[in-house]
């Protein structure tokens, strides 16, 4: 069965690093997420993008994050000077056509 | 202000009885919602989507219902087993965007055989 990959599992950055977490989509899906859950609370959406493009970001997607998709496979999440407070694990997810979307495992950030 | 609420206590119940989940929302309105399941350290793992004009849905041992009225979904595991137990997500989905997920902060379900 198709699933969504990420890599690295964990990665651990100094503050102020930049760091670029990647992820691989279900390779039929056109609408790409990245959500970020920090220690022991909710799921919280950051971006979502389409055609190429951002479609929708919140209020926790400032400029010091980026998103790209470089080629056909890639989805990649870009934090440009890292701070304490982006510790978590951030998730990537992709859909098809239909509403339910596939999360991946994640990738465990810790700034020290 | 809006809210998602799921129950904050964990949930324990006895292997083979049914496991209710509650899901309740204030100022929303969700074109869908959708139920999920995480383990620790693992991502959400898609289970089940109700819309709005829909008032059940099953799958297998799992039954979602959803009351627009109420502003309340409720998620049934029957049978349950240990297996079962993990964190349970509600997430609300809306139409006109490009879907963005809204998550609950989950409920924790225990199965003891």
């Amino acid at each position: 069965e198709p699933e969504v990959t990420q890599t690295p599992s964990h990665q651990v950055t100094q503050m102020g690093q930049e760091v670029i977490l990647r992820c691989v989509p279900i390779s039929n899906h056109l609408y790409f997420y990245w959500y970020r859950q920090i220690l022991g609370q909710k799921v919280e959406f950051l971006v979502s993008f389409y055609n190429n493009e951002i479609s929708e970001k919140s209020e926790i997607f400032d400029d010091q994050f980026s998103v790209e998709r470089p080629d056909g496979s890639n989805f990649t999440l870009k934090i440009r000077s890292t701070k304490l407070e982006d510790s978590a694990m951030y998730f990537c997810a992709s859909r098809g056509q239909t509403y339910e979307q596939y999360f991946g495992p994640g990738t465990r950030l810790t700034v020290t | 202000s809006q809210k998602i609420e799921q129950n904050s206590e964990a949930l324990n119940i006895q292997e083979g009885k049914t496991a209710t989940l509650t899901c309740n929302y204030t100022n929303y309105s969700p074109a869908y919602l959708q139920w999920y399941r995480q383990d620790p350290g693992r991502g959400p793992v898609f289970l089940l989507l109700i819309r709005e004009n829909e008032k059940e849905k099953r799958k297998e041992r799992l039954k979602v219902t959803f009351d627009t009225t109420l502003k309340q979904s409720l998620f049934h595991i029957t049978a349950s087993q240990p297996a079962d137990s993990a964190t349970y997500l509600c997430a609300l989905g809306f139409s006109g965007g490009y879907n963005k997920l809204i998550f609950g902060a989950g409920t924790r379900l225990a199965v003891h055989p």
